[in-house]
């Protein structure tokens, strides 16, 4: 155990939806990552926050958006869903933003898209 | 693009065997380099990771890593295998450089699956 959870653990939606996905950092964690992993691929990083503000975000389009909120949960919102967003989906905290703090994972939100 | 390439898809070695999986990255600059294990049904988890010194790191579990940068490689070692290794790893890099964000590029993961 991480001391990171994810919530819900699993998901189903339809084309054209939109979802919310929400994470709960370890205790004392200022930063939280998200990645998405699709079947039989390693994680791919979306964004980063840090202390509230987006600190950093991957080759994903705008429709994936995010909040970290004062108490350092956050969200990952993803609108107009499509059948390639079908994944699972990882937080990570870590406490600090550099590069060689441990990030530690969640057990992820698995996505499935009609 | 800045890339991670783990060599086997999948190993299939029986218990007490030696133990190495390939990696190598794509990046010219200073890298973090980690490696992480996700057991079935359990959370991603860090299993060791090299920053900076002594290119040869331990990890946990007896595993151990070797940092060639010549090679741009990152190889993952474990000299007698377990039953209990049974797991898909990934090798990973965080490039530096200047970025606030410490983005974490992962491989495509390798399953490694052991024999009774």
């Amino acid at each position: 155990e991480t001391g990171v959870t994810q919530s819900p653990t699993h998901l189903i939606k339809t084309r054209g939806q939109q979802v919310t996905l929400r994470c709960s950092s370890q205790s004392g964690h200022n930063t939280v990552s998200w990645y998405q992993q699709a079947l039989g691929q390693g994680p791919q990083f979306i964004f980063q926050y840090y202390r509230e503000e987006e600190n950093g975000r991957g080759n994903f389009p705008p429709r994936f958006s995010g909040l970290q909120f004062p108490n350092y949960s956050s969200e990952l919102n993803v609108n107009a869903l499509e059948l390639d967003d079908s994944a699972l989906y990882l937080c990570a905290s870590s406490s600090d933003r550099g590069r060689r703090e441990t990030q530690y994972f969640g057990p992820g939100t698995r996505l499935l898209v009609l | 693009a800045q890339s991670v390439s783990q060599h086997n898809h999948h190993v299939i070695l029986s218990e007490a065997a030696s133990l190495e999986l390939g990696c190598n990255y794509s990046y010219g600059g200073t890298v973090n380099l980690f490696w992480y294990v996700q057991y079935p049904g359990q959370h991603l988890q860090l299993l060791l990771k090299y920053f900076s010194g002594d290119p040869l790191v331990k990890g946990i579990k007896g595993f151990e890593a070797e940092f060639i940068k010549s090679k741009f490689s990152f190889n993952l070692r474990k000299p007698s295998v377990q039953w209990s290794d049974t797991a898909e790893y990934f090798c990973a890099v965080i490039p530096g450089g200047y970025s606030s964000a410490s983005k974490i590029i992962f491989g495509s993961g390798t399953r490694l699956s052991i024999r009774p």
